[in-house]
């Protein structure tokens, strides 16, 4: 099976303007999450869908906004990018939605896309 | 290739030695613990997992332990390779909400 995969890998844009990162997940997989990955601050967690419905969301500003579609292809939208919005973007995919008594070793977490924002 | 992070904790370890990864949780309530390991360029890929009615896990090489008293948990690769060189997450979910809080990363450095 091909894995997650994330288009572009990287994008550099300035203050003020608007992106979007698309991501699509494992073949058979119907849940996708979004991370922002920073220097300082790690791995944060943005948000999860799951058929078409947003079902978590960290706590991130409304700049930050996704969607996935039928196909269970995610994008992920970054509205007025901010200088601090540079970081690596990652999707992950996983086969559906974990219960809490289950494990997240089933999650796949693609290559990301790297945003600079100028 | 990607750079994680330019401040990341570094632990260098000789080829062949044994590597321990420690990590401290914030949580007592987390029921489920995750390490995950992240190369140059790629995404994090699971390594293993522990759940909090153990004390211990072992896999193909590595070993997680985990210390609830102290909130403590800790990786250990056995015969460490040039392969095994990355930036090391830990990740705890707290009992309350299933979404993993991730660690800041420890990076191994393998010499050769």
């Amino acid at each position: 099976k091909a894995g997650v995969t994330q288009t572009p890998r990287y994008l550099i844009k300035t203050r003020g303007q608007q992106v979007t990162l698309s991501c699509s997940p494992i073949s058979g997989h119907r849940s996708v999450s979004w991370y922002q990955q920073t220097p300082g601050q790690g791995l944060q967690f943005l948000f999860e869908y799951f058929s078409e419905t947003q079902r978590n969301k960290g706590n991130f500003p409304g700049r930050f906004s996704g969607r996935q579609f039928s196909n269970s292809r995610s994008e992920m939208n970054v509205s007025t990018l901010e200088l601090g919005d540079s970081a690596l973007y990652l999707c992950a995919s996983r086969p559906g939605l974990a219960g809490v008594m289950e494990g997240y070793n089933e999650q796949f977490f693609g290559p990301g896309t790297r945003l600079t924002v100028l | 290739g990607e750079s994680v992070g330019l401040h990341l904790p570094t632990l260098s370890v000789q080829e062949g030695d044994n590597s321990i990864i420690n990590c401290a949780y914030s949580n007592s309530a987390s029921d489920y613990f995750i390490w995950y390991k992240q190369e140059s360029g790629k995404g994090p890929q699971f390594i293993i997992d522990i759940r909090s009615n153990m004390d211990k896990r072992q896999g193909q090489r590595v070993t997680v332990l985990l210390n609830k008293t102290v909130k403590h948990l800790s990786l250990q690769i056995a015969a460490t390779q040039p392969g095994d060189s990355a930036v090391y997450f830990c990740a705890e979910r707290p009992d309350s909400n299933y979404q993993l809080i991730w660690g800041a990363g420890t990076k191994l450095i393998i010499k050769p």
